[in-house]
């Protein structure tokens, strides 16, 4: 039982490059999250999905699309690369969203 | 905008202490969970109360929620320097469908 788990750990991109990031949890749930961290603050939401199939919005979706196209996978796209999107990546889900949420380990983004 | 934001930003105390967190947020909630991250790794659940629930515990750790003031405060009894990391209180609002929203956390130093 794996849990949550991000590909890649690391990766640096040029300014203008694509890339996608995948989280894939093995635990059945609804609920699926991509978060950014950077340097000295918490975690500002992406986009999330509440079931197959379904995308929303976060706090900061801008630069950045998702897709859901299986239950236990959740992608997060970069068409265009920008500094500013330089940041640790973190995905999460949950059973419910009212519940505990399981994070993976991150994905450190650089933009060069 | 964040919806809850940690106070203090940081906190260093002698081991054996206890360490208080606080978190305000903005909105009406469902329930208010806190994490605790390790220094570049993923979140890790750490205890969830519900917004009709005023205090709870789990181990060293007390919980208590305000509803009023719409804030929560987090307590580490006994600190131990194991216990050093960013902490971060966590919420998701009564009028969304369910996002789980981070506060901007507090960095916790336990001096052995």
């Amino acid at each position: 039982n794996a849990g949550v788990t991000q590909t890649p750990k690391f990766r640096v991109l040029k300014t203008g490059q694509s890339m996608t990031l995948l989280c894939a949890q093995d635990m059945n749930h609804e609920y699926m999250y991509w978060y950014r961290q950077d340097p000295g603050m918490g975690l500002r939401l992406i986009h999330y999905s509440v079931g197959e199939g379904t995308t929303a919005k976060g706090e900061v979706p801008d630069g950045y699309n998702v897709s859901r196209l299986k239950k236990q996978n959740f992608l997060l796209g970069l068409e265009s690369a920008a500094p500013s999107q330089t940041s640790v990546y973190f995905c999460a889900s949950s059973l419910t969203g009212e519940g505990k949420a399981f994070f993976g380990q991150g994905t450190r983004l650089t933009v060069v | 905008s964040q919806q809850g934001e940690e106070d203090p930003q940081a906190l260093s105390i002698q081991e054996g202490e206890n360490a208080t967190m606080n978190c305000s947020y903005k909105t009406s909630i469902n329930n208010l969970q806190w994490y605790r991250q390790n220094s570049g790794r993923g979140l890790v659940h750490l205890i969830l109360i519900r917004s009709n629930e005023r205090e709870k515990h789990s181990g060293r750790l007390r919980v208590t929620l305000d509803t009023s003031k719409k804030s929560s405060s987090l307590l580490i009894t006994a600190s131990r320097a194991a216990d050093t990391a960013s902490y971060f209180c966590a919420t998701d609002r009564m009028d969304s469908s369910y996002k789980l929203i981070f506060g901007s956390g507090t960095r916790l130093l336990v001096r052995p």
